[in-house]
């Protein structure tokens, strides 16, 4: 079973805290991507990476950074948290495609409910 | 940039009965996947359903259908004989499918699909 791990479930901080959240998949995908979900909004895009040490930014990596210095591991970092970044946060890995083919989907993990206090 | 649109918050349907949820996407790519999400409340995202752009052929998994109008860019569900299980928020999700550059996972703005007993 493909498995993507992210590290806490809640998770509650301080304003002003700098805050890891780490994800982890078993499937050796190269890609790998950060969504926020907020109602109303769906799933936005933090940042993702199609290699090690590669990354891209997505629709909103402002206060945002990430890492990726192996291939199974996907951190995203809140340099400073805000109270604005309290949401639930979800970490997904996919394949990355060659023109078509199987295996297109992306999978997720349970997701990080973060609370910034 | 490639955007979705789910334009109905909340949709609810009696049990048996069928539902479809709508979604509409932009994008000036010629190759690329959508799929249908469904998240419970255990938060877990689970792939329903996903349709390549070069297929004519609506996908089908049991009860879960698709219609796919490549030309109005418009990607529907329809689940019938409605379970219990189904209730959850249902997103609509494009992949690209370009070799070089990035590859990115954009979703919609959710549908919380709520079935009466």
């Amino acid at each position: 079973d493909v498995k993507v791990t992210q590290s806490s479930r809640y998770l509650v901080k301080r304003t002003g805290e700098k805050v890891f959240l780490e994800c982890v998949q078993d499937m050796d995908h190269e890609n790998m991507f950060w969504y926020r979900q907020d109602p109303g909004l769906g799933l936005r895009l933090i940042y993702f990476s199609y290699d090690v040490k590669m990354k891209e930014k997505g629709d909103i990596p402002e206060g945002y950074s990430v890492s990726r210095e192996k291939k199974e591991r996907f951190s995203l970092i809140l340099e400073s948290a805000s109270t604005n970044q309290t949401s639930m946060y979800l970490c997904a890995s996919s394949f990355r495609l060659q023109g078509g083919g199987m295996n297109t989907e992306a999978f997720f993990g349970q997701g990080t409910r973060l609370t910034v206090v | 940039a490639q955007t979705v649109t789910q334009s109905q918050p909340e949709m609810s349907v009696q049990e048996a009965e069928t539902v479809t949820l709508s979604c509409t996407y932009d994008t000036s790519e010629s190759d690329y996947y959508l799929f249908w999400y469904k998240q419970p409340p255990s938060r877990q995202m689970i792939l329903v359903i996903r349709q390549e752009a070069y297929k004519q052929q609506n996908a089908t998994e049991n009860r879960f259908s698709v219609n796919f109008q490549k030309a109005a860019k418009s990607f529907s569900l329809k689940i019938s004989d409605s379970q219990l299980g189904d209730a959850a928020m249902y997103f609509c999700a494009y992949r690209s499918d370009i070799i070089q550059g990035a590859q990115k996972l954009v979703f919609g703005q959710g549908t919380r699909l709520t079935i009466n007993p």
